[in-house]
């Protein structure tokens, strides 16, 4: 099984580029995360969906947008991206419980000049 | 809100030294859930362990084990003997039964010198 898999797993944008992240999952998880980590950060929460058709806004949200059209997929955007949105992204799913614990994809290293 | 503080940002031992990652978190929610994650240096996240709001009884497994107390709001990490393999960044985490988030710490970076 594939588990959670990111693409693309490095980008270089500038300042003002728009792009999507995607992430895929193939173990029928209901809830899906993106997260962003940071040095001395930590993982921060995005966005977040607890099914198809569902987004709800975590710690960071400003300047990021998220849709899941299907259950299998959860893209996360950046409008326009800026400097302070150099990071690495990370998605995860879980099962349709909170009690469960989190399935990482390997990160997307994002850099915006 | 929940939230989670791993007040050491970073450790360093020797080869074989016990250490412990410390974890204090906030929550108001009567029913909840803790968990661990490694990083190594390949970057991916590791899950190490669950721990439910209700089970306090402590969990070891092989050299890790991890003590959870309500009294302190803790759940603390300890490696035994640890190993050179063990470097790495580990982060702590809150799940909140009325809620839908997870919500991690900044992490410890731990270094084993050999």
């Amino acid at each position: 099984n594939a588990g959670v898999t990111q693409t693309p797993k490095f980008r270089v944008l500038k300042t003002g580029q728009s792009m999507t992240l995607l992430c895929a999952q193939d173990m029928n998880h209901e809830y899906m995360y993106w997260y962003r980590q940071d040095p001395g950060m930590g993982l921060r929460l995005i966005h977040y969906s607890v099914g198809e058709g569902t987004t709800a806004k975590g710690e960071v949200p400003d300047g990021y947008n998220v849709s899941r059209l299907k259950k299998q997929n959860f893209l996360l955007g950046l409008e326009s991206a800026a400097p302070s949105q150099t990071s690495v992204y990370f998605c995860a799913s879980r099962f349709r419980t909170n009690t469960g614990e989190l399935f990482f994809g390997e990160g997307s290293r994002l850099t915006v000049l | 809100a929940q939230k989670v503080t791993q007040a050491q940002t970073e450790i360093s031992v020797v080869e074989k030294e016990d250490v412990t990652l410390d974890c204090v978190y906030e929550t108001r929610d009567t029913t909840y859930y803790l968990f661990w994650y490694k990083q190594p240096p390949s970057g991916e996240l590791v899950f190490l362990i669950r721990r439910n709001s209700f089970d306090e009884q402590n969990e070891i497994s092989g050299r890790y084990s991890w003590n959870f107390q309500k009294s302190t709001s803790s759940f603390n990490f300890t490696i035994t003997a640890s190993q050179v393999v063990d470097s790495a960044v580990y982060f702590c985490a809150l799940s909140e039964a009325r809620d839908d988030k997870i919500i991690f710490g900044k992490g410890t970076r731990l270094h084993i010198l050999p």
